[in-house]
């Protein structure tokens, strides 16, 4: 069973600009959440999407958007890059939601941002 | 608001050695808790999960325990080899499937 999956892998861009991340979870998951990483902060939550409905939301500025597909694929956007957006994304994916996770989640490579 | 610290920060021990890193959280009303590897660069590889109704939790030579009451869990590992060189960290659950993380222990076992 193919793992969690992240493109691009790595990218490059300039501040002001818009940035598209996608991830791809475990077949037959359900729920994707997104991560920021970053030395200074950690690992932090930014939403959660399930079956196609935002679950959760982390304490992030609205420049940081997602959605959901209807084959569980999610994408994360952020409009208007600054420079302390550079960071590791990470999506994690698992079966179930909410307060019934009684199972582990299963987190992809990441996609590491850089901002110039 | 939930907050978990791991200590330490970062720990450096020969090879063979048994070591145990350490987890404490603010919230006891947690769903579960998890460990995680993280190697540089690299995305969270899921260790162990215990959850709340449990103590503790065996994979190889990996045991990890959980005290809700006291808000505390540790990662014993046993007989520590150099490819368990990475960073570790944990994560609770309290809040439906959104994890709280713990800054991390960057472990170094040398040979």
């Amino acid at each position: 069973k193919a793992g969690v999956t992240q493109t691009p892998r790595y990218l490059i861009k300039t501040r002001g600009q818009q940035v598209t991340l996608s991830c791809s979870p475990i077949s037959g998951h359900r729920s994707v959440s997104w991560y920021q990483q970053t030395p200074g902060q950690g690992l932090q939550f930014l939403f959660e999407y399930f079956s196609e409905t935002q679950r959760n939301k982390g304490n992030f500025p609205g420049r940081f958007s997602g959605r959901q597909f209807s084959n569980s694929r999610s994408e994360m956007n952020v409009s208007t890059l600054e420079l302390g957006d550079s960071a590791l994304y990470l999506c994690a994916s698992s079966r179930t939601s909410g307060s019934s996770l009684r199972e582990t989640q299963y987190f992809g490579p990441g996609t590491r941002l850089l901002v110039l | 608001k939930q907050e978990v610290t791991q200590i330490p920060a970062a720990l450096s021990v020969p090879e063979g050695e048994n070591l145990v890193l350490n987890c404490s959280f603010t919230d006891s009303a947690i769903y579960n808790l998890q460990w995680f590897r993280q190697d540089p660069g690299k995305g969270l590889t899921s260790l162990l999960l215990i959850q709340s109704s449990q103590r503790e939790q065996t994979s190889g030579r990996l045991n990890a325990s959980l005290d809700k009451s006291s808000g505390r869990s540790t990662l014993y590992i046993a007989a520590s080899q150099p490819g368990d060189s990475a960073t570790y960290l944990c994560a609770e659950s309290s809040s439906g499937s959104r994890l709280t993380f713990g800054e991390g222990t960057q472990l170094t076992v040398n040979p």
